[in-house]
């Protein structure tokens, strides 16, 4: 299944680097999402956007700033890291509503240097 | 907020015996819970879910099986095969949206020929 891709699968970048981690979905869905998923850790939502609109930020560090273009397209740009920013990116969709199937990307694992 | 708590952390069993791998979650307003199988290096995916109005749901060897007194479910993969080993995740949300799927810690699962 490719119905969520993201670019690029891996990134090293130095803490006072701007990067952008990219997502794009082809599921004609209406929500996009962004997951941090680090060792033993649970997957952490970080955000939500629901037809273009961000309705969930979880306290995240105003280094990640993401953007939403249009329903197909999520962007996390990424802005003088902390090493313990590390981790596998997750983008995902879905249906926006009650109980829709997340589909995942395959994920941007990024480390900072 | 939601709270889920997953156990074990790792499991392995022997090819054809059952593996069961359990969830508790401490919102009552929680009606959906998933479960996701993420291969090495690979995308989180679903391959079951449950809501809140059945006990239980079958899908082949896998089971899920809901306890809304007790606040917890399980996964029961039956005559288990090596393409079974994975990290599976529970999660748990509300009605309105996947925006508040919080995810369990993940159990690693590994298939002993």
């Amino acid at each position: 299944e490719t119905g969520v891709t993201q670019t690029p699968r891996h990134l090293v970048m130095g803490m006072t680097n701007k990067k952008s981690l990219k997502c794009e979905q082809h599921l004609g869905h209406n929500a996009m999402y962004w997951y941090k998923q680090s060792a033993k850790k649970p997957l952490e939502l970080m955000f939500v956007y629901s037809l273009e609109e961000r309705v969930e930020n979880n306290s995240v560090p105003s280094r990640f700033s993401p953007e939403c273009p249009n329903s197909s397209h999520l962007f996390l740009h990424l802005h003088t890291l902390q090493p313990e920013d590390s981790a596998l990116y997750l983008c995902a969709s879905s249906l926006g509503g009650s109980g829709n199937t997340i589909y995942f990307g395959e994920g941007s694992w990024l480390t900072v240097v | 907020g939601e709270n889920v708590e997953q156990h074990p952390s790792t499991l392995s069993v022997q090819e054809g015996d059952s593996a069961v791998i359990k969830c508790t979650y401490s919102d009552s307003a929680s009606n959906y819970f998933p479960w996701y199988k993420q291969e090495l290096g690979k995308r989180p995916q679903l391959i079951i879910d449950i809501r809140s109005n059945v006990g239980e749901k079958k899908d082949q060897r896998i089971a899920v099986t809901l306890n809304k007194t007790a606040k917890h479910f399980s996964l029961h993969i039956t005559e288990t095969q090596p393409e079974d080993s994975a990290v599976y995740f529970c999660a748990a949300s509300k009605t309105f949206g996947n925006e508040k799927l919080t995810f369990g810690t993940g159990t690693r699962l590994t298939i002993i020929p």
